[in-house]
């Protein structure tokens, strides 16, 4: 089976910054996205890696590293409305399109 | 970016019964699935929705109790039959964009069996 691991919960402060981490042990790799959910919501995207390093979209970052199976999701200037669950999805085989998804993370802003 | 209308938004069931659940894209797409979201926890497909073909399952998840249609590029269904407490969930239907790398979701139906 796939493993995708992350955090349960992490809470911050507004302004703050948050690092999710995400670790992937699969049996493969075509990409990597992060999805945000708020409680009772559809998944939103938020980021695609699928070479090694930064990518960097407004307060959001993702990073990948595939040699160590490892990426993170860089949350910056904390909003309240950041409050959600962040999604981990692997996508394992270029020419099958299903993804693999950790169970998220619930970030918590507090003011 | 695609946009999906997912029905009914949440359902309460009897036991034993059948809720069937529908998708619609406002444009064509080639790729189209099936995800449970069990309270509290992350998504887990059940399904690949193949146009004019059987979907393909994944494992534990069987046509008996899943059976998916779908009839054309635009549209899918999903049945959760012979409903039991545990069938509890949020479903959402998930399509690959055409030409870029993202995935859109629908809203997802919550269902609740009594």
């Amino acid at each position: 089976g796939q493993n995708i691991d992350q955090p349960t919960e992490m809470t911050a402060t507004e302004g703050a910054i948050v690092q999710i981490n995400c670790t992937y042990q699969t049996s493969g790799f075509n990409g990597l996205f992060w999805y945000q959910q708020h409680a009772g919501e559809a998944p939103t995207f938020l980021s695609y890696n699928v070479l090694d390093g930064l990518e960097e979209k407004g307060r959001f970052s993702s990073f990948l590293s595939r040699s160590k199976g490892y990426s993170y999701l860089l949350l910056k200037e904390l909003q309240m409305k950041d409050s959600a669950s962040y999604l981990c999805a692997v996508k394992l085989l270029s020419n099958d399109y299903k993804l693999s998804f950790g169970a998220g993370t619930t970030v918590t802003v507090r003011a | 970016s695609a946009v999906i209308s997912q029905k009914p938004s949440r359902d309460i069931c009897q036991r034993g019964t059948s809720l069937t659940i529908q998708c619609q894209v406002d444009s064509q797409v080639t790729m189209m699935f099936w995800y449970r979201q069990q309270p509290g926890q992350s998504l887990t497909l059940i399904a690949t929705a193949n146009q004019g073909s059987e979907a393909t399952y994944e494992s534990g998840f069987v046509i008996d109790k899943f059976p998916i249609s779908r009839p054309n590029l635009t549209f899918s269904t999903l049945t959760v039959s012979n409903l039991s407490p545990e069938d509890s969930s949020i479903y959402l239907c998930s399509v690959k964009q055409e030409r870029h790398y993202g995935y859109t979701f629908g809203s997802g139906t919550r269902l609740t069996v009594v």
